[in-house]
């Protein structure tokens, strides 16, 4: 069955750094979405991307954030210069033409 | 603004016996409701949804929905909990734009005891 895969499992990064987080949605999808989970905290929408544009973003997704597919597999998400609030586990979703949005084992990030 | 809330942070209940979590929402227009689960150290994994129809919503391992409109609830249901069920249980409403992101309640920890 096919699923959404997330690299890396586990990023620590120093406040300040740049990071990249990557996705790979299902091949057949065409709505992509970042999400995070702050521990202990419900899981929050970050930004929507579909046709190779922002679709829509949540205030939490400002100019730190930015979202790429640099080809037709991939889908990222760069955070310019990591602050300590960023730790989260990051997860990444697809979804089709349907309503059911499919999610990735996510990637937790941890910024000293 | 759409929203759905989980009063019960935690649910307790023992293997073999019916459990039940709890959704409420508040949505303009008409609701489109979802149910995830969260096992220890991964992602969310979906579980079933309801968009139109029937009020009963059947999904995954067992797992079905009751959507009741009067009552603005789409609690979780199965009728012989397992141990295995034990997990982080969140409801989520989907927004009505293109996007169609979700919003999440806070979660439910499901416990099943043996």
């Amino acid at each position: 069955e096919p699923e959404v895969t997330q690299t890396p499992s586990h990023q620590v990064t120093q406040m300040g750094q740049e990071v990249i987080l990557r996705c790979v949605p299902i091949s057949n999808h065409l709505y992509f979405y970042w999400y995070r989970q702050i521990l202990g905290q419900k899981v929050e929408f970050l930004v929507s991307f579909y046709n190779n544009e922002i679709s829509e973003k949540s205030e939490i997704f400002d100019d730190q954030f930015s979202v790429e597919r640099p080809d037709g597999s991939n889908f990222t998400l760069k955070i310019r210069s990591t602050k300590l609030e960023d730790s989260a586990m990051y997860f990444c979703a697809s979804r089709g033409q349907e309503d059911t949005q499919y999610f990735g084992p996510g990637t937790r990030l941890t910024v000293l | 603004a759409q929203s759905v809330a989980q009063p019960e942070d935690q649910v307790n209940v023992a293997e073999g016996n019916p459990l039940t979590v709890k959704c409420t929402y508040s949505v303009s227009g008409n609701p489109y409701l979802f149910w995830y689960v969260q096992y220890p150290n991964r992602g969310l994994q979906f579980l079933l949804k309801y968009i139109t129809g029937d009020n009963l919503v059947k999904g995954s391992y067992g797992f079905e929905a009751e959507f009741n409109k009067s009552q603005t609830s789409f609690h979780l249901k199965k009728p012989s909990a397992l141990v295995s069920d034990s997990a982080l249980y969140f409801c989520a409403v989907r927004h009505s734009g293109s996007a169609r992101q979700l919003t999440f309640g806070s979660g439910t920890q499901l416990t099943v005891l043996p």
